[in-house]
């Protein structure tokens, strides 16, 4: 089955431990994608990827680091947490131009 | 960047009626222009996209329609059904870069 995994779901931690939440996709998609998603303000861009070992910043990407060292999976790194990162977390991937996969989501709780 | 607007941020309509949502963009060099659907508690998911060599795509009950030179694209439904609540996304898209969603719509069908 063609999908975009995310782990873990959901997570609570508390400030500056470090954390990863993992993005995986099977559909060999070029373009990978994270974003945050927060009440009012829709879902913004923090990092993405065209394609194996070339990343770019989005909209939001302070406090984020990202890497894509396979095709398939672009993690998202967040080294010292804060509670302004607490959020609702979308990874996607697509071909180039084309439609988006979206993961199931992580939600991050940061005291 | 781009600049991405959605009208009307939130639109009740009774159950059978039509839907319009309207997304107007800034990047003049856009070439995908899709509809997400959002339901609560899961990722966006693609329902209609065109390209912009198209004026219009119809797909059973929902349809866009896309005019370049004003650089809008809107999302018709028609014979609303309850189901059909959810929160929709514009995302105009020029292969990747400075990609950024619409606000949401959130469409409520009551019954």
């Amino acid at each position: 089955e063609a999908q975009v995994t995310q782990n873990p779901r959901y997570l609570i931690t508390v400030t500056g431990k470090k954390l990863t939440v993992t993005c995986s996709q099977n559909m060999n998609h070029e373009y990978m994608s994270w974003y945050r998603q927060d009440p009012g303000l829709g879902l913004r861009q923090i990092y993405y990827s065209m394609n194996v070992e070339v990343t770019d910043k989005g909209d939001v990407p302070e406090g984020y680091k990202v890497s894509r060292k396979e095709k398939r999976n672009f993690p998202l790194i967040l080294e010292s947490p804060s509670p302004n990162q607490t959020s609702l977390y979308f990874c996607a991937s697509s071909l180039v131009g084309d439609e988006q996969f979206f993961g199931p989501g992580t939600r991050l709780t940061v005291l | 960047g781009e600049n991405v607007e959605q009208h009307p941020s939130t639109l009740s309509v009774q159950e059978g009626d039509s839907a319009v949502i309207k997304c107007t963009y800034s990047d003049s060099a856009s070439n995908y222009f899709p509809w997400y659907k959002q339901e609560l508690g899961k990722g966006p998911q693609l329902i209609i996209d065109i390209r912009s060599n198209v004026g219009e795509k119809k797909d059973q009950r929902i349809a866009v329609t896309l005019n370049k030179t004003a650089k809008h694209f809107s999302l018709h439904i028609t014979e609303t059904q309850p189901e059909d609540s959810a929160v929709y996304f514009c995302a105009p898209d020029n292969y990747g870069q400075n990609f950024v969603f619409g606000p949401g719509t959130r469409l409520s069908v009551l019954p």
